[in-house]
């Protein structure tokens, strides 16, 4: 099966400009989720969606972070207006609640943003 | 708080030899733990999960409750096993992981 897939693959901002991520999860998996990796940080979990419904986004920092999953498929993820504390690998995860992958999440290759 | 801590930031070892690497959680639940790895220039994918209680690719994990850990073990290394490991938790049923800060092991020949 074809895995998540996320664009752009790298970005380079100035700060105080937005910027916006793509997540395309696999086929048929509901729940999709977006992670933040700091370098030499494991990744943090900062929204979850179920469908286009939200079930987590108590890490997403609202001021400036939001998220959609209109359709339930893809998402976008969007800063506006971005920090210098915001570089990070943005990664997109998906996962099928049904057979036996129930308790595995598939990853993208992540979207690595530098803010100057 | 919950969290998982995973002591050593970089580990090395020789090919051959015995691998260990150590993850010790906080958590006030029934704990559901999972070992991710990432090969150079490839995706985070699952490793192994401790419900099932299986050995992939010769690594092997036990959850200790009594110690609070989910040690990550291997009897003989290969060079192939150089990657960055994490040890994650999921904090509850629709899989809201939280995850270590990563292991990069390296593999010497």
């Amino acid at each position: 099966e074809a895995g998540v897939a996320q664009s752009p693959r790298y970005k380079i901002i100035e700060k105080r400009q937005s910027v916006a991520f793509w997540c395309n999860p696999i086929s048929g998996h509901a729940t999709l989720y977006w992670y933040q990796q700091i370098l030499g940080q494991g990744p943090k979990l900062l929204i979850q969606f179920q469908n286009n419904g939200v079930v987590d986004d108590s890490q997403l920092p609202k001021d400036r972070f939001s998220a959609e999953r209109l359709k339930g498929v893809d998402s976008t993820l969007k800063i506006q207006p971005a920090k210098l504390e915001d570089s990070a690998v943005y990664l997109c995860a998906s996962r099928n609640r049904d057979g036996s992958s129930y308790n595995e999440q598939f990853f993208g290759p992540g979207t690595r943003l530098t803010v100057l | 708080a919950q969290r998982v801590t995973q002591p050593e930031k970089l580990l090395s070892v020789f090919k051959g030899a015995p691998v260990e690497l150590k993850c010790n959680y906080s958590y006030s639940g029934s704990p559901e733990l999972f070992w991710y790895v990432q090969y150079s220039r490839q995706r985070l994918q699952l490793l192994l999960r401790h419900i099932s209680r299986e050995s992939i690719k010769g690594f092997t994990a036990d959850l200790n409750k009594g110690e609070t850990s989910f040690h990550l073990k291997k009897p003989f290394a290969q060079e192939e096993d150089s990657a960055m490991y994490y040890c994650a938790l999921n904090l509850g049923g629709a899989q809201k992981l939280v995850f270590g800060q990563g292991t990069r092991l390296t593999i010497n020949p």
